[in-house]
């Protein structure tokens, strides 16, 4: 168990709808990363927020957004949702910011979008 | 951005087999981490290895960071050492890019 939580494990969602995916990162981690993992693109990078601002952006799309909340809780948003947004989505938390960091991973949530 | 390659690809293994696993990466890193991906899905922490050797159990890791590679060696493998190896190293200061994996089977 590495201390990430995400809920839920699974969803399975129609085209059109919109979902809210869920975070909580280590205790004492300040930084969470959102990456996505399907099976034609692997594991990419989607943002990453450090104690409530958000850092960096990656491969992200304008209908999916993300926040990181006081309590450093984060949510990702995907909206107008397609069948190729069915993927695995991965939560990371590290303590810090920077490419010393290591991230730990949540179970992910698994998407289904019929 | 920074390429990661894996390799081979795929790894049928008899159980109680060894077997080493590789990773390149294009550029000088300060940070490299291998995950082990079971088959429900869940990406597990099996090192942090910026350079040198460490071991856990039946499992080791080296990085030779001045020749861009690391290792992973899985001695003795067991049925629940299937699935799939992901090497991952930091790109642009944030994210972790990741190779593409290599997918472990071990047969009983």
């Amino acid at each position: 168990d590495s201390g990430v939580t995400q809920t839920p494990k699974h969803l399975i969602t129609a085209t059109g709808q919109r979902v809210t995916l869920r975070c909580s990162p280590r205790s004492g981690d300040l930084s969470v990363y959102w990456y996505q993992q399907s099976l034609d693109q692997g594991l990419q990078f989607l943002i990453q927020y450090y104690n409530g601002e958000e850092r960096a952006k990656g491969n992200i799309l304008e209908r999916f957004s993300a926040q990181q909340f006081p309590d450093l809780h984060s949510e990702l948003n995907l909206s107008s949702l397609e069948l190729g947004d069915s993927a695995l989505y991965f939560c990371a938390s590290s303590q810090g910011t920077g490419s010393y960091n290591e991230q730990f991973f949540g179970p992910g949530t698994r998407l289904t979008v019929l | 951005g920074i390429q990661v390659e894996q390799s081979p690809p795929d790894l049928i293994l008899q159980e109680g087999a060894n077997s080493t696993l590789r990773c390149n990466f294009s550029d000088s890193v300060n940070n490299l981490q291998w995950f082990h991906q079971n088959p429900w899905g869940q990406l597990i922490n099996l090192f942090y290895i910026p350079s040198g050797t460490k071991q856990n159990g039946r499992l080791s890791a080296t990085t030779v960071a001045t020749e861009r590679y690391s290792l992973l060696y899985i001695s003795s493998s067991q049925t629940t050492d299937s699935g799939v190896y992901f090497c991952a190293v930091p790109s642009n200061d944030y994210k972790l890019s990741f190779g593409a994996g290599t997918t472990v089977t071990v047969r009983a």
